[in-house]
């Protein structure tokens, strides 16, 4: 079965700079079959990026989503504060396909 | 404007069986797409439990498969998860969410909405 491991855990940045967020497969994922969620506190999970690079209806072009095979990333450029969040990567190139990495926490410096 | 809403009790004993409902509007399961379960234990991250798209076609988390139960009433635009013998560690926040198909090629998809949660505590 697949596995998602995301890094770093807990990434903390300042409002402007750029995070980069990192989604790594135990095992290729077909056609770049990759998607990113952010979590805030007791709000369910937004879809951001699905395709390892689309942006979701509604998502602002800070957000970019780039990588395929093992190695997948996402990127927000010129943090704002409600980008402070929980994010989770998800696969569904291989079965049995909804697989979630463990999250990545990106807290205000 | 799609919503998915979850229902069902926020407190189940040890050994009883969870029953969930998800209602959505918006879309129907009649021609395309499916909905899916998720949950979050306090804390933790995302595990999907089971899918179930608008031919029939199911797909259950391997770690729980015994214990699941996915199906659809397409005339109430409802999906129904039940979960056999509950237990502490099954006490979680349980999303339903629709899901769009990843593509030819793909063994599953992703989820563009989700509803809101119910919080389930198992204990006695």
């Amino acid at each position: 079965e697949i596995v998602l491991t995301q890094s770093p855990g807990t990434l903390s940045l300042s409002p402007g700079e750029t995070a980069t967020l990192s989604c790594r497969a135990s095992q290729s994922v077909s056609s770049s079959y990759l998607a990113w969620y952010q979590q805030k506190p007791g709000q369910a999970p937004r879809l951001l990026i699905y395709g390892a690079s689309n942006r979701a209806t509604g998502i602002p072009d800070r957000f970019g989503g780039s990588g395929s095979g093992t190695d997948f990333t996402l990127t927000i450029r010129g943090l704002e504060t409600e980008d402070f969040a929980v994010y989770y990567c998800q696969q569904y190139g291989r079965s049995p396909g909804y697989t979630f990495g463990q999250g990545t926490k990106l807290e205000i410096k | 404007q799609i919503t998915l809403k979850e229902s069902g009790p926020m407190l189940v004993k040890p050994t009883q069986t969870l029953t969930l409902t998800c209602t959505f509007s918006g879309f129907s399961l009649t021609s395309s797409g499916g909905v899916g379960w998720i949950r979050q234990p306090p804390g933790k991250a995302l595990e999907c439990l089971a899918v179930i798209d608008w031919k029939d076609n199911t797909n259950y988390s391997p770690s729980l498969k015994s214990r699941l139960t996915i199906t659809k009433d397409t005339s109430k635009n409802q999906v129904v998860l039940t979960m056999t013998s509950m237990d502490p560690v099954d006490t979680a926040t349980y999303y339903c969410a629709r899901r769009l198909w990843g593509g030819s090629g793909s063994a599953g998809g992703y989820f563009d909405y989700w509803g809101q949660g119910i919080l389930v505590t198992v204990s006695s």
